[in-house]
């Protein structure tokens, strides 16, 4: 069966830091990836997302950036992070014949100080 | 501006009454997914519809997709505190790599 893991968790980062985030998928091959991220108690705005290795699309103008070195990896970065960067992160994985069906991550929660 | 719009936002009841959460688009969908999320963990899929008119049922929860693949709505019967949580709505639009998400509808089921 297929899982898919996020780490960390949770994240407190003074303002100016830099950031990795890092999602893997197992059980599944050349799978689709998405970052997402989520307001508290609101829905999930889609930051990036991927169809294979080295090939991403932005969704938003931000502060973040992505990359995908493994087939089943997938990492979201900053230089330098801003107060309005924190929030709830989320990874999915979607199969290419199925796309349209995204299962999630456990999330990691970032603060920003 | 959302693409897909959620109602209620929130939702207060009692254990044992019924429900139903609204999903609303202008735009037409090929397939749309519903999600449940408890605080602190990733979204989990409950169901994807993908026919006009379509109406799917998991236990107490009844889902079903507007004949034009517009809306659809989630019902769920005889509410227990277990139901608690964020109800979200997503939609994916033909020949898409990317699901568009509703705001949310958060549920409180009290005992």
């Amino acid at each position: 069966s297929q899982t898919i893991h996020q780490w960390p968790a949770t994240l407190v980062q003074p303002v100016g830091s830099p950031l990795s985030l890092e999602c893997t998928v197992e059980g599944t091959s050349n799978p689709n990836l998405y970052w997402y991220r989520q307001a508290a108690g609101r829905g999930l705005q889609l930051l990036f997302y991927s169809i294979g290795i080295d090939q991403i699309s932005s969704e938003v103008p931000q502060n973040l950036s992505a990359s995908r070195p493994q087939d089943r990896q997938f990492i979201l970065s900053s230089k330098k992070l801003l107060l309005s960067d924190s929030g709830f992160y989320l990874c999915a994985w979607s199969a290419q014949g199925a796309r349209e069906t995204q299962y999630f991550g456990p999330g990691t929660r970032l603060l920003v100080l | 501006t959302q693409l897909l719009e959620q109602s209620p936002q929130f939702l207060s009841i009692q254990e044992g009454e019924n429900l139903t959460v609204y999903c609303n688009s202008s735009s037409v969908f090929s397939s749309l997914q519903w999600y449940r999320q408890e605080p602190g963990e990733g979204p989990v899929l409950l169901v994807t519809v993908v026919t006009g008119g379509e109406v799917k049922k998991l236990k107490r929860l009844t889902f079903q997709f507007g004949d034009a693949r517009k809306d659809s709505s989630l019902h769920i019967t005889a509410a227990q505190p277990g139901d608690t949580g964020l109800y979200l709505c997503a939609g994916a639009k033909a020949a898409g790599n990317k699901l568009t998400f509703g705001g949310g509808t958060r549920v409180l089921v009290k005992p």
